[in-house]
């Protein structure tokens, strides 16, 4: 079983949509929680950063975390075609060790 | 955009060749993670260096190797390529203490 799990999608959705983009993962040491988007041959550009469970907002974006059951989500509120992208989910154990571990990412599109 | 710069941008090597790609970091950040982004995969940790040393390795052999110069700029080196090898290479910068890594847009390495 993979440390952290996520649908690669794709996922296709009409411009003005909610979107939910989801992680699970097996580690209960993971205590940082991170969404990364990623556009087509660019690097990895941070979007949301949480530390504990509940969710966190910023604009269209809302971060939610449940370590009970190891899953985390993104939701995207009035989607853009600009939002079209790779989400990925990153997380990060406790500690001195900054690794990350990332899901697969999920493809999103969205049509204008 | 992040203060993370990498070069070069693109790389085609032949097996068993030997490449070196390099990473300049935000400016006041201290730590440097390299990953690996094989096609449609997540980022892999590859290793991270913090002041100049190694702090922490993923499960990557010891072809794979790098430096921190005392401006916390970076490189990584891979001795005898392999076609697996071809990939997206990320660096990500930080600073000591803050779990925030900033990514750099990327070295496309090409293994024929």
């Amino acid at each position: 079983q993979k440390e952290v799990e996520q649908d690669p999608g794709p996922l296709s959705v009409p411009e003005g949509a909610i979107v939910s983009l989801n992680c699970t993962y097996s580690n209960s040491a993971f205590q940082y929680f991170m969404w990364y988007r990623q556009y087509s041959r660019k690097g990895p550009e941070l979007l949301m950063y949480t530390y504990s469970s509940g969710n966190k907002e910023d604009g269209r974006f809302t971060a939610q975390v449940d370590k009970s059951s190891k899953y985390i989500s993104l939701f995207i509120r009035d989607s853009q075609p600009s939002d079209s992208a790779t989400y990925l989910c990153a997380l990060r154990r406790g500690g001195s060790n900054y690794k990350l571990t990332f899901g697969k990412g999920t493809l999103l599109t969205v049509n204008p | 955009e992040t203060g993370v710069t990498q070069s070069p941008t693109h790389l085609i090597k032949t097996r068993g060749q030997q490449v070196t790609l390099r990473c300049s970091s935000q400016s006041g950040h201290n730590t440097v993670s390299w990953y690996q982004q094989a096609l449609g995969q997540g980022p892999q940790f590859i290793f991270q260096y913090y002041r100049e040393e190694e702090n922490g390795r993923g499960n990557f052999p010891p072809r794979f190797s790098g430096l921190q110069f005392p401006n916390y700029s970076s490189e990584l080196n891979v001795n005898a390529l392999e076609l697996d090898d071809s990939a997206l290479y990320l660096c990500a910068s930080s600073s000591g203490g803050d779990e925030t890594q900033y990514f750099g847009p990327g070295t496309r390495l090409l293994v024929l």
